[in-house]
């Protein structure tokens, strides 16, 4: 099984606020990462977070990390069309990025 | 700046046959990663070159799949014989450095693989 679990779907109306959410298992993850897939492109990274903080914003998005319960989210405020895709949690375990499944995020008017 | 490329974009085999896929990274970039994205699932790393040495191929299926990186500039990620299971997207990505100074991956559109 998947060592980065995420919940497979997310519905959200535009303008709303999106909350993906995340857990893994290593606890020696040095940084956790946060990548878009628009239908049929590669990833592209869109924030990461090292493991000593708890949050991190950038612009629209705001990363939490809880080390405790090893639980990572992605908020995304003001959410737009252009937001409708896959987002992928990752952690970085001795320099390998281990993937979850993916979050299919759609954005309904 | 060009971005990482990919070719073909799809293929259709039939079981048992071989391809092979082309990656060229983003210039200048040292490290480069062969990923397997079977549908409904996050991609899983085959293969990571830094230049043209290989880094880690722990997850690959030496005895069907095999890459190269000759020259440490662009790659190709061959399948012989395939399988049915062999069916995904198959990822191509490149960072600066590599993940070690938490380098940003690059990657491609990718080649959708069909495995008849």
């Amino acid at each position: 099984g998947e060592d980065v679990e995420q919940s497979l779907f997310l519905s959200v109306r535009e303008g709303d606020s999106s909350v993906i959410n995340c857990t893994y298992t290593d606890s020696s993850s040095t940084y956790l990462y946060w990548y878009k897939q628009e239908p049929g492109a590669g990833l592209q990274l869109l924030t990461y977070i090292f493991s000593n903080m708890d949050m991190k914003q950038d612009q629209r998005l705001t990363v939490l990390l809880n080390k405790k319960d090893k639980h990572l989210s992605l908020r995304i405020a003001d959410t737009q069309t252009g937001d409708s895709a896959i987002y992928f949690c990752a952690e970085s375990i001795k320099y390998k990025l281990s993937f979850g499944a993916g979050t299919t995020v759609t954005v309904r008017a | 700046e060009a971005g990482v490329a990919q070719s073909p974009r799809y293929k259709i085999i039939e079981k048992r046959q071989s391809v092979a896929f082309w990656c060229n990274p983003i210039s200048g970039h040292a490290t480069l990663y062969w990923y397997q994205q079977i549908l409904g699932q996050g991609p899983k790393l085959l293969i990571q070159f830094q230049n043209n040495g290989v880094v880690d191929d722990s997850q690959l299926p030496k005895d069907r799949f095999s890459a190269e990186r000759l020259k440490g500039v662009d790659s190709t990620l061959k399948i012989q014989p395939a399988k049915l299971e062999d069916s995904a997207v198959y990822l191509c990505a490149s960072s600066l450095e590599g993940p070690a100074s938490n380098e940003k991956l690059f990657f491609g559109s990718g080649t959708q693989l069909s495995v008849l």
